[in-house]
């Protein structure tokens, strides 16, 4: 069965420091990986998207991620946090149907 | 992105009642919506699984008779939350994509609902 694991639970990183979220999936196939964030009280943004081709992939607000099929992991970087980028982030694989399977998330937390 | 719209942000009602919870696709045809459940610092649940004209498709451990889930048109799809009581409480989104059936299509989320029963 797919799964997606996000081992850290809760991240803090200083404000202009660079970021690493990691994100582990398991899946039978060729995996479809997305990266949302989600804010407090609010539905989510998706960050970005892997389906195939390239296996770093940008998004939007300065995100990228790296698709890794021998770690099977789908890792978030920022090089440099913003303390806007406080929020939840979610890892998420697409499964049949267009189901989407997330991870548990990472929240955020970014000091001044 | 698409836009996708959901309604009310916020409702409290007494338990016992009814809810109603509306999931919009305002530039696109909504093929296929799926209504997820989170729970405080939790990830997200998906619920259901509702294809237009179709009955919705639940998962596993969640109540058909209680989470009403009808969608007859391509661009909206309700949750009704029947009979609420306080363990019913919960944020409520719902997503929305114009591609049936696919995984390497986007799905796009509305806001959200905090349904706080009472």
């Amino acid at each position: 069965a797919q799964s997606v694991t996000q081992p850290d639970i809760h991240i803090t990183v200083s404000e202009g420091a660079s970021l690493e979220l990691r994100c582990n999936y398991s899946y039978g196939a060729t995996p479809y990986l997305f990266w949302y964030v989600q804010s407090p009280g609010q539905g989510l943004q998706l960050l970005l998207k892997y389906f195939s081709g390239d296996t770093l992939v940008q998004g939007i607000k300065g995100f990228e991620a790296e698709f890794k099929r021998s770690q099977s992991s789908f890792n978030l970087r920022k090089p440099s946090v913003h303390w806007s980028d406080a929020a939840e982030y979610f890892c998420a694989v697409g499964a049949y149907g267009n189901k989407l399977v997330f991870g548990a998330g990472t929240i955020l937390r970014v000091k001044s | 992105g698409a836009v996708v719209s959901q309604h009310p942000s916020r409702v409290i009602c007494k338990s016992g009642t009814s809810v109603k919870i509306e999931c919009r696709s305002l530039d696109f045809q909504a093929t296929t919506m799926f209504w997820y459940r989170q729970f405080p610092k939790q990830s997200l649940m998906l619920m259901a699984t509702s294809n237009e004209g179709s009955k919705a498709t639940y998962e596993q451990g969640v109540e058909k008779d209680k989470f009403l889930i009808n969608h007859a048109s391509l661009t909206l799809s309700t949750l009704t939350v029947t009979s609420a009581h306080p363990e019913d409480s919960s944020f409520y989104i719902c997503s929305a994509t114009g591609v049936r059936g696919r995984r390497d299509t986007e799905a796009f989320f509305g806001q959200g609902t905090r349904l706080t029963v009472v």
